[in-house]
């Protein structure tokens, strides 16, 4: 079965440096992997996703992730944080082998906070 | 592109009433939809999923005969909650997927807030 499992549920930096958040996947097959970012009653915004191509992937807003089979990871990293990153982060794992469809699995999300 | 819209944004109703919360795809043709149920601070938990002119598939432990998922276009689909209690408040969000280039990515709605009193 597909899991993915965020490290940390709780992240702070301040503005100006460095963001990792953490996500580790399991599957049984090559995955397709997300990140989606939830700001404050808004609706989930894809970041970017890996579906098999380039290893290392671009995203919005400077975003970028990572995917590592060999350690089966798939962190986002962003080099300098704004203040206006301080949302809650989501890596997904796509289960195309639910029923015809493209099931989405999410982890547990990882709050961003950012301080001046 | 790919824009998901929900009515209303927030909704309160009293114990016993039923609520219909409205995802459509305003600029693409969604072949399946996906609600999902938000609690505080936790992750999205998979209700169920529609597709375009057939009956929806809900995932274990949620009672279709509670929430009542219609699609009955390639732009519109409704969850409905029937005699809604307070363990109903929620968060929900529902994504959709299209044809072709967008069939492997779901694009969510803004979310709707019921609180049922």
């Amino acid at each position: 079965a597909q899991s993915v499992t965020q490290l940390d549920s709780h992240v702070s930096v301040s503005e100006g440096t460095p963001v990792l958040l953490r996500c580790n996947y399991s599957s049984s097959y090559s995955p397709s992997l997300f990140w989606y970012v939830q700001h404050p009653n808004k609706g989930l915004q894809l970041l970017l996703k890996y579906t098999s191509a380039a290893t290392l992937v671009k995203g919005i807003n400077g975003f970028e992730a990572e995917f590592k089979k060999s350690e089966t990871s798939f962190h986002l990293t962003k080099p300098s944080a704004h203040m206006s990153d301080a949302a809650e982060y989501f890596c997904v794992v796509s289960d195309p082998y639910s029923g015809g469809y493209n099931k989405l699995i999410f982890g547990a999300g990882t709050r961003l906070a950012v301080h001046p | 592109g790919a824009v998901v819209s929900q009515h209303p944004s927030w909704v309160i109703c009293k114990s016993g009433t039923s609520v219909k919360i409205e995802c459509r795809s305003l600029d693409f043709q969604a072949t399946t939809m996906f609600w999902y149920r938000q609690f505080p601070k936790k992750s999205l938990m998979l209700m169920a999923t529609s597709n375009e002119g057939s009956k929806a598939t809900y995932e274990q432990g949620v009672e279709k005969d509670k929430f009542l998922i219609n699609h009955a276009s390639l732009t519109l689909s409704t969850l409905t909650v029937t005699s809604a209690h307070p363990e109903d408040s929620s968060f929900y969000i529902c994504s959709a997927t299209g044809t072709s280039g967008r069939a492997d990515t779901q694009y969510f709605g803004p979310g709707t807030r019921l609180t049922v009193l």
